[in-house]
């Protein structure tokens, strides 16, 4: 299995600034992922964090509203850019392990005012 | 395009085995069957996955059906901490690789909530 972490776990945030969220995994994983769960919604995939490379965006998401980084194979960061209240949602890191199963962070619930 | 089908919710008392059901009947041969289940404001938690034949943990048991169109996730002993929404997801099996058809989709799930 994998142990993840997300920082910050919730915040509020005014309109018009931007959040990163960061995301850390006790081990190394080829697969790091970024969803969405909008309030009384199932889990979105926003993008797939790409070490040493461009993150890949599922359509409906793109990268300046999004960016991600992923310097090594432990570590990501999310930030949700140019935040409105339409961005209020959890925002979950997940990652695939080597045996296949995807594993999930606790999540970091964000509210826009 | 959902690949799998649940109820919308389950009650179940506690103490007694909880069984929740799940169609995929358009399931293919390389996909596996995968139980997540999500507690009120936390992550996914990952339960148990198989392809075709029963499976067994510590948590629950999953047993698919012989022409794999459905499979039931038990819960041998429910308690009231299990009281969550559970996902049932059908996904490709293979080499590591990205690419949306290999991604965890989520529907909507069943809440299952045990009763005192």
């Amino acid at each position: 299995s994998a142990v993840i972490s997300q920082k910050p776990s919730r915040d509020i945030c005014q309109r018009g600034t931007s959040l990163t969220i960061q995301c850390q995994v006790d081990s190394q994983v080829t697969m790091m992922f970024w969803y969405r769960q909008q309030p009384g919604q199932s889990l979105t995939l926003i993008a797939t964090a790409n070490q040493g490379s461009e993150a890949t965006y599922e359509s409906g998401f793109v990268i300046d509203k999004f960016p991600i980084s992923r310097p090594n194979l432990t570590f990501s960061t999310l930030t949700v850019s140019n935040m409105s209240p339409e961005d209020s949602s959890i925002y979950l890191c997940s990652v695939r392990t080597n045996g296949d199963t995807q594993y999930f962070g606790p999540g970091t619930r964000l509210t826009v005012l | 395009d959902a690949k799998t089908t649940q109820p919308p919710s389950m009650d179940c008392a506690e103490g007694r085995a909880a069984n929740l059901p799940c169609n995929h009947s358009t399931i293919s041969g390389n996909e596996y069957v995968y139980w997540y289940r999500q507690i009120h404001s936390q992550g996914p938690q990952y339960i148990i996955h198989g392809l075709k034949n029963n499976e067994t943990n510590e948590m629950a048991s999953l047993i698919i059906t012989e022409d794999r169109k459905s499979s039931t996730l038990i819960l041998p002993h429910a308690t009231l901490r299990d009281t969550a929404v559970y996902y049932c997801i059908v996904r490709p099996a293979g080499v590591i690789s990205s690419g949306s058809a290999r991604q965890l989709t989520f529907g909507s799930g069943t809440q299952l909530t045990v009763l005192p």
